[in-house]
């Protein structure tokens, strides 16, 4: 799987918009991009993935710039909720073994 | 969705004897889980992958004798701690396949 970088904190406040960035220069063509994150003294959830694509659910967005070299998590209304340690892992769709987590960008949602 | 189930949810126990940590999936069939540790501000690391019907397999560094791991249905995975010291005290989380990856809730394990 490659690598990831994020910047290990963030700020945002309450009710703005939060970009979370994460660089994977080294990603290959059938590797997807995951996020997940960890609430306090939980255990990890999943928040959506893509290849190339941009992406949209209901908890986020996923911008991936056209070289595939980085991508951005949004999320467009951060609530004090949204605390959390978010992980950005690539790795490949089918790939059904472990899933090795970096150290992740603790997000701090302020009011 | 999927759902994996971690009991119990924290537990302490005296130095010398063991813990066993259980994950279950609720709703589907898992016949690879994986466990992982928490130290306090530190990601997670991957201790083993569990197979059904199989031994684990263990990541280097891990001591399989010290963390037992039965993998003995599709749907329940345990991980012991034998002989707990108060180094082994940690957050371990478990994780089942289903189509993406469903975390257990985790259990903070402290010895004394």
């Amino acid at each position: 799987d490659a690598k990831t970088t994020q910047p290990p904190s963030m700020d945002c406040a309450e009710g703005r918009a939060a970009n979370l960035p994460c660089n994977h220069s080294t990603i290959s063509g059938n590797e997807y991009v995951y996020w997940y994150r960890q609430i306090h003294s939980q255990g990890p959830q999943y928040i959506i993935h893509g290849l190339k694509n941009n992406e949209t659910n209901e908890m986020a967005s996923l911008i991936i710039t056209e070289d595939r070299k980085s991508s951005t998590l949004i999320l467009p209304h951060a609530t004090l909720r949204d605390t959390a340690v978010y992980y950005c892992i690539v790795r490949v769709l089918r790939n059904t073994g472990k899933l090795i987590f970096g150290q992740g960008t603790t997000l701090q949602v302020k009011p | 969705g999927a759902v994996v189930s971690q009991h119990p949810s924290w537990v302490i126990c005296k130095s010398g004897t063991s813990v066993k940590i259980e994950c279950r999936s609720l709703d589907f069939q898992a016949t690879t889980m994986f466990w992982y540790r928490q130290f306090p501000k530190q990601s997670l690391m991957l201790m083993a992958t569990s197979n059904e019907g199989s031994k684990a397999t263990y990541e280097q560094g891990v001591e399989k004798d010290k963390f037992l791991i039965n993998h003995a249905s599709l749907t329940l995975s345990t991980l012991t701690v034998t002989s707990a010291h108060p180094e082994d005290s940690s957050f371990y989380i478990c994780s089942a396949r289903s189509e993406g990856y469903t975390f257990g809730s985790g259990t903070r394990l402290t010895v004394v």
